[in-house]
Formats: C-alpha cells, structure tokens, sequence
C-alpha cells in the first residue's frame, strides 16, 4: 500500500526567500507522484509529476521537486517565495499501470508568505 | 476550453433537505471521482466512475449516492441532508490513457447543513 507524510502542517516564509516543503512517500513499487496546490476556495491545481522520467521535476510558477528513491522523499521548492503562493500544498502517490490508480493524499502543508 | 465544473459553489441548506451537487467535464475523460474534503484537512475518496453506468464506493463510507448516465455528467446526491455532512465536495476527473492517473478537480462545492 501506498502512504504519504507531509512533514509540516506549516510554513512560513518572508516574500523573496526560498521554500521547502517537505514530503515522504511509502510505496511497494515505483510510484507516481503529484504536488497539487489549493487557494483558498479553489480546487487543486496540478503544480508538477513525477512518472519515472527525470528525477528532478520542473513545474509551474518556479516550482519544482526532486524524487529521491534512497530517501524515499520528493521534496518541493522554490527559490524565491511569491506572495501569491500562500495556499495549502498536498503531496499525492498513485501506482501507475495497475488498472484502477487511487489518489493517496498527504495531510497538506499550509504555506504562509509573508511582506 | 476543456474545463471540469462544479455548482453550485456554496450551498447552506437545513437538515432534512434534499441536495444535488453537480458535475461536469468538458474533456472527454472516462474516469471521474468525488472526493470529501474537511477544513484543514486532506482528501478523501467517497465514490467513483470507470464510465457510463459504472458507479464505485470510495474509502469513506458516505451516505451520498452518485449516478453517471453521461459521460460528461456525474452528480452526486444526498436523499436527506445532516449537519455532519457539512464539508468541501471536489470532484475530479482522468482519463484511462493516462497510465499515471493525472486527476482534474473543479473548484469544489462547500456545503453547510444547519
């Protein structure tokens, strides 16, 4: 089965510093794995995928995240914070090629980007 | 535009009401989904769809019952509304193609049973 933990229910940032939000996966094979963003009111966004290609991914908005297999992390970042990034952030796993592929969710990450 | 639309997007209602969340998908996809989503909280599968006609229960058990006759249209329902069924309903879709099951969501309806 897979898991996910999103390390910190938090983060604050200043606009204009870096962002590290942490994710840790648990998976019996390779997985996919998902960064999603929510504003608030809003649906998720897809922000960027992992699927096996290149480990370190590049997404929208200047996001981007690496898979690391011995860490079992895929850790998301940013170089310098927008204050239009304040939303919650889910970390999601999927088995690709297994006929019915569930979402798992993490618990999300609250990040907060402040003047 | 291929889009995913929810509606209505906030809805109080009292108990006993009841409702229709609607769900519509502009895409094509084979695939959709309903998630429950609490403050705070992550995501949680209640019911989903291979297709026309095929309906499933998802990991939390829901009182709601669902309903896919078209491909783009998925609704969802609720015969009797309760307090404890006010939360954030997300619906989503893929489609089978994508073998790494890209979800689309809609804007989410936030429903409040007084």
């Amino acid at each position: 089965a897979q898991s996910v933990t999103q390390l910190d229910s938090h983060v604050s940032v200043s606009e204009g510093t870096p962002v590290l939000l942490r994710c840790n996966y648990s998976s019996s094979y390779s997985p996919s794995l998902f960064w999603y963003v929510q504003h608030p009111n809003k649906g998720l966004q897809l922000l960027l995928k992992y699927t096996s290609a290149a480990t370190l991914v590049k997404g929208i908005n200047g996001f981007e995240a690496e898979f690391k297999k011995s860490e079992t992390s895929f850790h998301l970042t940013k170089p310098s914070a927008h204050m239009s990034d304040a939303a919650e952030y889910f970390c999601v796993v999927t088995l690709p090629n297994t006929g019915f592929q569930k979402l798992v969710f993490g618990t999300g990450t609250r990040l907060l980007v402040s003047p | 535009e291929a889009d995913i639309y929810q509606t209505p997007r906030y809805l109080v209602i009292g108990t006993g009401k009841k409702i229709t969340l609607e769900c519509s998908q502009t895409m094509g996809h084979d695939k959709m989904y309903w998630y429950q989503q609490d403050p705070g909280m992550e995501l949680h599968l209640i019911h989903y769809s291979y297709g026309v006609n095929s309906t499933e229960k998802g990991d939390l058990s829901s009182e709601s019952t669902v309903s896919r006759i078209r491909t783009e249209h998925f609704p969802l329902t609720l015969e009797s509304a309760r307090p404890s069924h006010t939360s954030q309903y997300l619906c989503a879709s893929s489609e089978t193609a994508n073998i790494h099951n890209e979800q689309f969501f809609g804007p989410g309806t936030r429903l409040t049973v007084l």
